[in-house]
């Protein structure tokens, strides 16, 4: 299994550019989130997702939306990108079951200039 | 203030020595996770707690509900454990995370 894979790894935007950031897991798991982290901060919530079709805000969505139309794939889109959404980006999996272990992606470093 | 809070914030040790790192929260919780980011920034769940004590090699995790306050500890520590160790809650169905314990380990 190779988990929760996320493209691209690194990406540098300028002001006002759309993008999409990719993640796919192959585990079947229902619950998909997607996190970003700033320095010397905790992650932050964006977007979640406790199925296919179902998707609901988490504490930072303004400038993300998000789509869910398979169970594998959960991609997150940046429209209008901001210097303010330079981050790396994290998308995490979850059964949503005991133990609620969630599995992390390798991250993508978006760079808003 | 944050709901989850870590001390210290950053942290050095030398090759051996007992490591403590503390969360303390103010939500109510269902449970505790205990996560490792890696200096290349991959992050790997090393425990989920509810109540009580869990071992794991040199790694122990701790958990006392009442208080609100959590301790993960490192036995005989070596410089393959520098990273960044993060604590995070779970409230309802999603995480609340701390902003992470940076260890360095010397040899």
């Amino acid at each position: 299994n190779a988990g929760v894979t996320q493209t691209p790894k690194f990406r540098i935007l300028k002001i006002g550019q759309s993008m999409t950031l990719q993640c796919t897991q192959d585990m079947n798991h229902n619950y998909m989130y997607w996190y970003r982290q700033d320095p010397g901060m905790g992650l932050k919530l964006i977007y979640y997702s406790v199925g296919a079709g179902i998707t609901d805000k988490g504490e930072v969505p303004n400038g993300y939306n998000v789509s869910r139309s398979t169970t594998e794939d959960f991609p997150l889109r940046l429209e209008l990108a901001a210097p303010s959404q330079t981050s790396v980006y994290f998308c995490a999996s979850s059964s949503g079951t005991v133990p609620y272990e969630q599995y992390f992606g390798p991250g993508t470093r978006l760079t808003v200039t | 203030k944050n709901e989850v809070e870590q001390s210290p914030q950053n942290l050095t040790a030398q090759e051996g020595e007992f490591i403590t790192i503390n969360c303390s929260y103010s939500v109510g919780i269902s449970a505790l996770h205990w996560l490792q980011q890696h200096p290349g920034g991959g992050i790997v769940s090393l425990f989920m707690l509810s109540s009580g004590k869990k071992k794991h090699g040199r790694l122990i995790a701790t958990i006392n509900i009442q208080e609100k306050h959590s301790s993960l500890h490192i036995t005989a520590s070596h410089p393959r454990d520098s990273a960044v160790y993060i604590c995070a809650v779970r409230s309802t169905d999603k995480l609340i995370f701390g902003t992470g314990t940076r260890l360095q380990v010397f040899p």
